[in-house]
């Protein structure tokens, strides 16, 4: 069964720096990974879709990356701001169509 | 920009009671989803639904559970007998077609007193 975990559980940064978000699966076998933000008490929101055929995925300041052989996928966020405060949430889809989630990442981050 | 809509936000009901959580996803997509996340746990999936039939769903989805396109618009996932434990935070989702990005809801927070 596919496992997905984050690492690490929770983060605090300043403002301005640039961090980096882990992501593992234990099956390789994933048609794509996305990776979603979680406000406290709230839905989901798409950030991006990474295809399993794909090593990198931008949007604005977030960089995703994959190594779907490793069964790893990073985030990356540039220039961080406190507006980014949020849970991070990757999550990997197999050929059922359903989404694996992690555990997510909290990150803090402080003016 | 086209969302998930779900409601009501938060529902209570007593234990055995019937509860009836409603979606409306984006209108030009065709696969909905249930997925529900038990508070500090992980988001876990129940059921996919495509063409008026599940096409997938997870051993959590057992027979008190069961989900309707009723009209066009509106998706429904029915407890039929809660229990404490169905306490939890339920997301709708949808995408266009199979294996692509889904677009999540913002839940519907169930509490079984």
């Amino acid at each position: 069964k596919q496992e997905v975990t984050q690492i690490p559980a929770a983060l605090s940064v300043p403002e301005g720096e640039n961090l980096v978000l882990n992501c593992s699966f234990t099956d390789s076998a994933i048609y794509n990974l996305q990776w979603f933000r979680q406000d406290p008490g709230k839905g989901l929101t798409s950030l991006l879709l990474i295809q399993s055929s794909q090593r990198e995925q931008t949007s604005g300041r977030l960089n995703a990356s994959l190594d779907k052989s490793s069964g790893r996928s990073t985030l990356y966020i540039a220039a961080s701001q406190p507006g980014d405060s949020a849970t991070y949430l990757c999550a990997v889809r197999t050929g059922a169509n359903n989404l694996f989630f992690g555990t997510g990442t909290r990150l803090t981050v402080i003016p | 920009e086209p969302e998930v809509t779900q409601t009501p936000s938060h529902q209570v009901t007593q234990m055995g009671q019937e509860v009836i959580l409603r979606c409306v996803p984006i209108s030009n997509h065709l696969y909905f989803y249930w997925y529900r996340q038990i508070l500090g746990q992980k988001v876990e999936f129940l059921v996919s639904f495509y063409n008026n039939e599940i096409s997938e769903k997870s051993e959590i989805f057992d027979d008190q559970f069961s989900v309707e396109r009723p009209d066009g618009s509106n998706f429904t996932l029915k407890i039929r007998s809660t229990k404490l434990e169905d306490s939890a935070m339920y997301f709708c989702a949808s995408s266009v077609a199979a294996l692509t990005e889904a677009f999540f809801g913002q839940g519907t927070r169930l509490t079984v007193v």
